[in-house]
Order: C-alpha cells, then structure tokens, then sequence
C-alpha cells in the first residue's frame, strides 16, 4: 500500500481564490510527522508547514494552513489568496518513527497551477 | 544566514564510475538527510544522519552509502553508477526538532 496518496495530479486556481491539495497516508505509528513542500521548476524543494501526529490544533503558516484530519488519515494543504508565484509541484510527505530511526515517504505531487 | 550548499550542481559520469556528493547542512543543524528525485520513482528517502550515526536507511543498494563529519557535514557515494541513477539528488538538513527540513537545491547526476 501506498504510504502518502496524492489523486490530484494538476490543479489549476484562478489568482486570488482558496485551494485544497489533497493527501492521504498510511501508517500503524502513533508518532508521526506530516509536512508539505513546494518545487517549482527551478528544482529546489521548499519547506511549508509540518503537522505532528499529537498537534491538537491544525499547523498554519502564513498562507498556508494543513487541514488534519487523524482519523481519516488525511493532511490536505489548503493555499489561501492564491499567487501566481504558487504555481509548481507540491509535495507531501511523512515521517515516520522506526525502531531504527526515521523513515521518509513522499506521495507523488500535485501541479499546481495559478491563473491569472 | 547560509542555506544547504549541495556541491556539484551538475555531475556527468560514465556507467562504472563512482561518485561523491557533498552536502553542507545550515550552521547548528546535525541532522542531513538524502534523497533521489526521477521522474519514474519520484522522490524517495535514501538515508538520514544525526551526529555523525546512520539513522536509517531506505530502500537502495549497498552502491549507495554516505557519511556525516564531525562538522555535519554529510558526502554521498554511489559506486558502481548505472544508468538508472541518473537523478537529482537533494539533500536536506533539520533542527533537532525535526520540524522542518531545509533542503539545497541539489545535485543533478547523469550517467551515460
């Protein structure tokens, strides 16, 4: 089974409007780190919010705000006010805790794509 | 303050040869991670560093190792390249926290 599930390969939001990046994962852990990142074209990975397993309260982040729903096992992004500078690939990814560290999973992106 | 410098950017290599890739994490972070970016795999985690101690390993071959220095510092090694390791290679550096990563903008590998 698929550790992180992104469904939506391309997305596309008009400049100014709320979006919602979906992400499911997987895991038998209790402790468990949940995060999203951005890569536009030029490559680099951008960090944008981390949820843990036992945050009671949804992580915010500027424009950034992680729907966390524990019992669904879903951690969609939403992107509030869009801008054009926020089109690229978005990642999501878990950590989870092993007896033998960390373990790093990331679903397969969502293109995002802003229109002005 | 200085980002991840990830040196080189670009890397040409012929099936056989080994490589190494360097990584140097943000001032005060020991923790580097490494991970191999194609387009068929996506992204997957490679191993992490804390202190100088593998933590944990994904799932690659025994080609693929590394190591932490005492400055945090962390270096790559693929021996052995085949085609298929033609990727970017990012590596990421954390607080000890864990709460975020900050990667480089990576190291581009291509084997022919």
């Amino acid at each position: 089974a698929q550790k992180i599930t992104q469904t939506q390969p391309g997305m596309f939001v008009q400049e100014k409007e709320a979006v919602t990046l979906d992400c499911t994962y997987d895991t038998s852990d209790q402790s468990y780190g949940l995060f999203w990142y951005k890569q536009p074209s030029s490559g680099e990975m951008i960090f944008l919010i981390y949820q843990g397993s036992y945050d009671e309260q949804n992580a915010t982040e500027g424009r950034y705000s992680l729907n966390f729903q524990k019992a669904r096992k879903s951690a969609n992004l939403v992107i509030s006010a869009s801008q054009l500078g926020d089109s690229a690939m978005y990642f999501c990814a878990m950590r989870e805790a092993s007896n033998t560290g960390n373990q790093f999973y990331f679903g397969t992106g969502t293109s995002l794509t802003v229109i002005p | 303050k200085a980002g991840v410098t990830q040196t080189p950017r670009y890397l040409i290599k012929t099936r056989g040869q080994q490589v190494t890739l360097s990584c140097s994490p943000i001032s005060g972070h020991r923790s580097v991670s490494w991970y191999q970016q194609t387009p068929g795999q996506g992204l997957q985690f490679l191993f992490e560093y804390f202190s100088e101690t593998q933590r944990n390993k994904g799932n690659f071959p025994g080609r693929f190792s590394g190591r932490q220095f005492s400055n945090s510092r962390s270096e790559m090694n693929v021996s052995t390249l085949e085609l298929g390791d033609s990727a970017l290679y990012l590596c990421a550096s954390s607080r000890e926290d864990r709460k975020g990563y900050t990667f480089g903008s990576g190291t581009r590998l291509t084997v022919v």
